[in-house]
């Protein structure tokens, strides 16, 4: 079936270190969305990217669609001990737009 | 503008019993999606319904079912509930069907014992 992997599943970084989470699809996305959920908290929407190779920016974060539009990646420079959380892709299959998550990554940061 | 609501916040139920979860979405959006997720499955996609209509469902039984309502509010029904059923049960709304952004609701944690 259709599937989006993360990986890393679980990320440990130092405080100030940088964090990257890969998104994987295995099947074409129409566009992708990134959220972030915190701990004992609901998924929140952080940024949705839609064309081939676009890469956006918040602020820490960066943001970037893969030019086969299958696969995304979310990087942060400097961690923060707020950037704690699950950081999840989804999106919806081209063609069938069944909306599907990511496996997830969850970064734990350490002061 | 008001959130997604989900009522009730916490249930405990025993094996065998149903269950009703009830989603309000943010005014004006007219999809309502559920998600399953436990720490083991993660974000799992139950079905989404737009104008009264289920759009898209997901892999799971038929135990599973839901309906949304013409003020686009949305119910979940997980009939002869078991142990596996444990999760935090999330609704999501969006303007429109399949592409838009998902604003989640803070969810339903069901527990069944």
């Amino acid at each position: 079936g259709q599937q989006v992997m993360q990986i890393p599943q679980y990320q440990h970084v130092q405080e100030g270190e940088d964090f990257t989470t890969y998104c994987n699809s295995s099947t074409t996305l129409s566009n992708i969305q990134w959220y972030k959920q915190r701990p004992g908290g609901h998924p929140v929407f952080l940024i949705q990217l839609v064309k081939s190779g676009e890469v956006k920016k918040q602020k820490r974060l960066t943001f970037q669609f893969g030019e086969a539009k299958k696969n995304s990646s979310l990087h942060i420079t400097a961690t923060q001990t707020t950037d704690v959380g699950t950081y999840f892709c989804a999106g919806p299959t081209s063609g069938t737009y069944k909306y599907i998550f990511g496996t997830g990554t969850r970064l734990k940061v350490l002061a | 503008k008001a959130g997604v609501t989900q009522t009730p916040r916490y249930l405990i139920k025993t094996r065998g019993q149903q269950v009703t979860l009830s989603c309000s979405p943010i005014s004006g959006h007219r999809s309502v999606s559920w998600y399953q997720q436990t720490p083991g499955q993660g974000l799992q996609f139950l079905f989404e319904y737009f104008s009264e209509t289920q759009r898209n469902k997901g892999n799971f039984p038929g135990r599973f079912s839901g309906r949304q309502f013409s003020n686009s509010r949305s119910e979940m029904n997980v009939s002869t509930l078991e142990l596996g059923d444990s999760a935090l049960y999330l609704c999501a709304s969006s303007l429109g069907v399949g592409t838009d952004t998902q604003y989640f609701g803070p969810g339903t944690r069901l527990t069944v014992l």
